[in-house]
């Protein structure tokens, strides 16, 4: 059974960090491009970043460019997102997903929040 | 990195068909057939309920279809159940980047 598990989550003051992790199992995590997507709650979901599958090639939303690193690693089937200089506007539950003909799995998310 | 467009709600009665539209550009929806919908139930994970357009997974009622014309995707779900309740998100591939609609909610009379 596939099954992505997000954590790393919490209560970060504004220009704070966060490392989020992305815990892959029931499949061959190497094989596959990974996304972090994340939505505020009662919002629509926003596109925040990709990793190929051998972790080249990342990509960022325009919003996070320069603030965030998604990066990966294969021997621990682990999806990593390093968030820095935090805003509020990054609050949101934070989702990681695996891309194969589209989203197919998603994990349950984890909520940040960042606030003084 | 403009969101797509989605309308904010539709609604239907149950044995009805609903089409949901998901407006982009010549950048995203217009230039690569991978537009994807996700079904989204309160407090839960997205769901993947159609990928490139108009493929549907496995597990999937083929009461959910997509279609593509131009710069825009739809989706169409007839038959509505009580269960189809939820927000729908429109999403499409854009090169390096990814982008989404702002959600639809569905709302089953």
């Amino acid at each position: 059974e596939v099954q992505l598990v997000e954590s790393g989550g919490g209560l970060v003051q504004p220009g704070g960090s966060l490392r989020l992790s992305c815990a892959a199992s029931g499949f061959t995590f190497s094989s596959y491009r990974m996304h972090w997507v994340r939505q505020v709650p009662g919002k629509g979901l926003v596109w925040v970043s990709r990793i190929n599958s051998d972790g080249s090639s990342p990509s960022y939303a325009d919003s996070v460019k320069g603030r965030f690193t998604i990066s990966r690693d294969n021997a621990r089937n682990t999806l990593f997102l390093q968030m820095d200089s935090l805003r509020a506007e990054d609050t949101a539950v934070y989702y990681c997903a695996r891309d194969y003909q589209g989203l197919a799995y998603w994990g349950q998310g984890t909520l940040v929040t960042v606030s003084s | 990195q403009s969101a797509l467009t989605q309308p904010r709600s539709v609604s239907g009665s149950p044995g009805q068909s609903v089409t949901i539209s998901c407006t982009g550009t010549s950048s995203d929806i217009g230039g690569y057939d991978y537009v994807s919908w996700y079904q989204q139930h309160p407090g839960k994970a997205p769901k993947l309920v159609i990928y490139d357009v108009d493929k549907r997974p496995s597990g999937v009622p083929d009461r959910f279809s997509g279609s593509k014309s131009g710069n825009t995707a739809s989706l169409t779900i007839s038959g509505l159940q009580a269960e189809d309740e939820a927000d729908y998100h429109c999403s499409s591939y854009a090169g390096y980047y990814g982008v989404f609609g702002g959600g639809t909610k569905l709302t089953v009379l």
